[in-house]
């Protein structure tokens, strides 16, 4: 089955730091992943989509499909990057396309 | 446009009560989607519409569960009666393609004593 994992739920840096929050998946076909980012106070939002190799907000991901992960990664954490960071999986199935999400990480950057 | 609008925003109930969550879409978004959130599970698809029908509703949790989109802009889902397990942010989102990027709304926290 398709799925996503986020093995760490709460991460906490020091402003300065470089941060990875770990996404791993499971997929038979060729996979299409993004990371959700949810603010203190501000709706759930998509930060960035494999797809298109930018860098948003200072973070890249990488998709690696011989270890099936897609780490999201930034060398110098702000004490801004502070929320919940969701990894997505587009999850085609014999019922229709829809985004699996993984368990999510609540990163905390301290100053 | 406003975004996706859900409302309540929080509710607070006794078991046994029914609970209606509402979501108005991004107007011209054909895809609309309902999740719910815990600590535990993290954001679990419950449901998702395209056109106003019913695609996937496999996440649902059980016949407690209902939801309805009588219209474009307008969802409800509906859980009757209501367990303090239910217990959960509720969010709604739409998107414009099925695998696109998707429009959350502000959620609406339920807590069923």
């Amino acid at each position: 089955a398709q799925r996503v994992t986020q093995p760490e739920k709460l991460l906490s840096v020091f402003k300065g730091a470089p941060v990875e929050l770990k996404c791993n998946y499971s997929y038979s076909g060729s996979p299409e992943l993004f990371w959700y980012v949810q603010y203190s106070r501000q709706r759930l939002q998509l930060l960035l989509r494999h797809i298109s190799r930018e860098s948003i907000k200072g973070f890249t991901a990488d998709l690696n499909k011989g270890e099936t992960s897609f780490h999201l990664k930034k060398p110098f954490a702000q004490e801004e990057d502070s929320a919940m960071y969701y990894c997505a999986l587009v999850n085609r199935e014999t019922s229709g396309s829809r985004l699996t999400f993984g368990e999510g990480t609540q990163l905390t950057v301290n100053p | 446009d406003a975004g996706v609008i859900q409302s309540p925003r929080h509710e607070v109930t006794e078991m046994g009560q029914e609970v209606t969550l509402r979501c108005k879409p991004i107007s011209g978004h054909d895809y609309l989607f309902w999740y719910r959130q815990t600590m535990m599970r993290g954001l679990e698809l419950l449901i998702y519409f395209n056109n106003n029908v019913p695609i996937d509703d496999s996440g649902m949790p059980e016949d407690r569960f209902s939801a309805k989109m009588p219209n474009a802009s307008f969802s409800t889902l509906k859980i009757q009666p209501s367990e303090p397990r239910d217990s959960a942010v509720y969010f709604c989102a739409s998107s414009l393609r099925v695998a696109g990027e998707l429009f959350f709304g502000e959620g609406s926290r339920l807590t069923v004593l």
